[in-house]
């Protein structure tokens, strides 16, 4: 149970190209979901909480006109990386949490994001 | 706020030893505390928590780790290492339920398993 389903697992895309990046909770409804940057050797960095209805909450220094979130039902939210440039390259990670099941996150597996 | 701070970015262990990996957090709160572990390109697999009760927290794969307040820990632990626990280890912290839902993680200790 508490299954986080994040696609595409990798992705390469020309600078100046938006990419999407889907995060679907499987098996539970999440209100609330997060998406995390994690560069390489280093921790993951909360971007955003996206929430269901309503927009998104960004951290400090995180553009919202780049990094646009959408939370259209409980089982998905997307996070477009727009006019992307090669400082995007990144580890992109969703969360979300079954509320029905403890107090836990579950992690998505994970986005690859290449900008060339 | 809540922080975490992992001691050694770096840890090395021969096949059948002890493994320790250390969390320190601040709160001034209880806080609920978590131990993730990641292999290379991929998510997140929670290992164990500790939210109330029993402070020696017992996770998947023979992990398991202690809450001490009095000295502010939750290091983790697993009495004999195996090849296939070399990966990425992240400590988090987390508000208690009703008053956030961020997650604060440390900085990760990569763990390296020699035969």
């Amino acid at each position: 149970g508490a299954v986080v389903s994040q696609h595409p697992s990798w992705v390469i895309c020309k600078s100046g190209t938006s990419v999407k990046i889907e995060c679907r909770s499987l098996d539970f409804q999440a209100t609330t979901m997060f998406w995390y940057r994690q560069f390489p050797k280093q921790s993951l960095m909360l971007m955003a909480t996206s929430n269901e209805g309503s927009k998104a909450t960004y951290e400090q220094g995180v553009e919202k006109d780049k990094f646009l979130i959408n939370h259209a039902s409980l089982t998905l939210s997307t996070l477009t990386v727009t006019s992307a440039h090669p400082e995007d390259s990144s580890f992109y990670i969703c969360s979300a949490r079954d509320v029905t099941k403890g107090y836990g996150y579950t992690f998505g597996s994970g986005t690859r994001l290449t900008v060339v | 706020a809540q922080s975490v701070t992992q001691l050694g970015s770096h840890v090395s262990v021969s096949e059948g030893a002890l493994v320790l990996l250390r969390c320190n957090y601040s709160s001034s709160v209880p806080p609920y505390l978590f131990w993730y572990v990641q292999y290379p390109n991929q998510g997140l697999q929670l290992l164990l928590k500790y939210t109330t009760g029993a402070t020696l927290v017992k996770g998947i794969n023979g992990f398991e780790a202690e809450f001490k307040k009095s000295e502010t820990s939750f290091h983790l632990t697993k009495p004999s290492a195996h090849m296939s626990d070399a990966a990425e280890y992240f400590c988090a912290v987390s508000d208690p339920p009703g008053t956030g839902n961020q997650f604060y993680f440390g900085t990760g200790t990569s763990l390296t398993v020699i035969p």
